[in-house]
């Protein structure tokens, strides 16, 4: 069985830094490219960041570009999401999420998502 | 960067119904558009792919279809269970992978 579990969510104030983690079982993790998608309270998805199955491609929305590391390591199934110089905007569930095919990038299985709340 | 527009934003329907939904797009996207089911408090989950194609596990009322920038998901007989948010995304213009603003279904 697939399953994505994240961890690291919690209160961190603005300008600080968090590390959130995704640990994948029940399939080739090394085969998949993954994804962050969060949603803020209340509000919608929006896709956060992408990296392939070898890490040799890596995008960002530009919300998040140049704050946000996206990486992974298929030795230990995990994927990570290094948050800096965090905004009050950033405030949402973060999930995890993992690509149907390199075709077909839907989202296929998502975790059960960590939040993140930046407040003073 | 392709905005997605979902129409309606909330909808109310009685359990046997009719559902429609719309996704457009403001540019050509092909067949590139997903939908997907978030009920309250879980994590979304793929129903259609591809525009018209349904994932492995999901019951066959739902359906999609559509290309180039209007796409139709429709629940033939709506059930009580499927009260949730839907979305469409489209992944056209990667690496962006956008969604749209949602689509909250209640029952009436």
């Amino acid at each position: 069985e697939v399953q994505l579990v994240e961890s690291g969510g919690g209160l961190v104030k603005p300008g600080g830094s968090l590390r959130l983690s995704c640990a994948a079982s029940g399939f080739t993790f090394s085969s998949y490219s993954m994804n962050w998608v969060r949603q803020a309270p209340g509000k919608g998805l929006e896709w956060v960041s992408s990296i392939s199955s070898s890490s040799s491609y890596i995008y960002y929305a530009d919300s998040v570009k140049g704050r946000f590391t996206i990486s992974r390591d298929n030795a230990k199934n995990s994927l990570y999401l290094q948050m800096n110089s965090l905004r009050a905007e950033d405030t949402a569930v973060y999930y995890c999420a993992r690509d149907r095919t390199v075709v077909t990038p839907a989202f296929d299985y998502w975790g059960q998502g960590t939040l993140v709340t930046v407040s003073s | 960067d392709i905005q997605m527009t979902q129409s309606p934003s909330s909808l109310s329907a009685s359990v046997g119904d009719r559902v429609t939904i719309t996704c457009q797009a403001s540019q050509d996207i092909s067949n590139y558009l997903n939908w997907y089911q978030q009920k309250p408090g879980k994590a979304p989950k793929l129903l259609i792919y591809d525009a018209s194609n349904l994932e492995t596990g999901v019951p066959s009322r739902f359906s999609g279809s559509g290309s180039g920038t209007d796409f139709t998901f429709t629940i033939s007989s709506l059930q009580p269970e499927d009260i949730a948010t839907y979305y469409c995304q489209q992944y056209d213009n990667l690496p962006r992978k956008t969604f749209g603003q949602g689509t909250k279904l209640e029952i009436k």
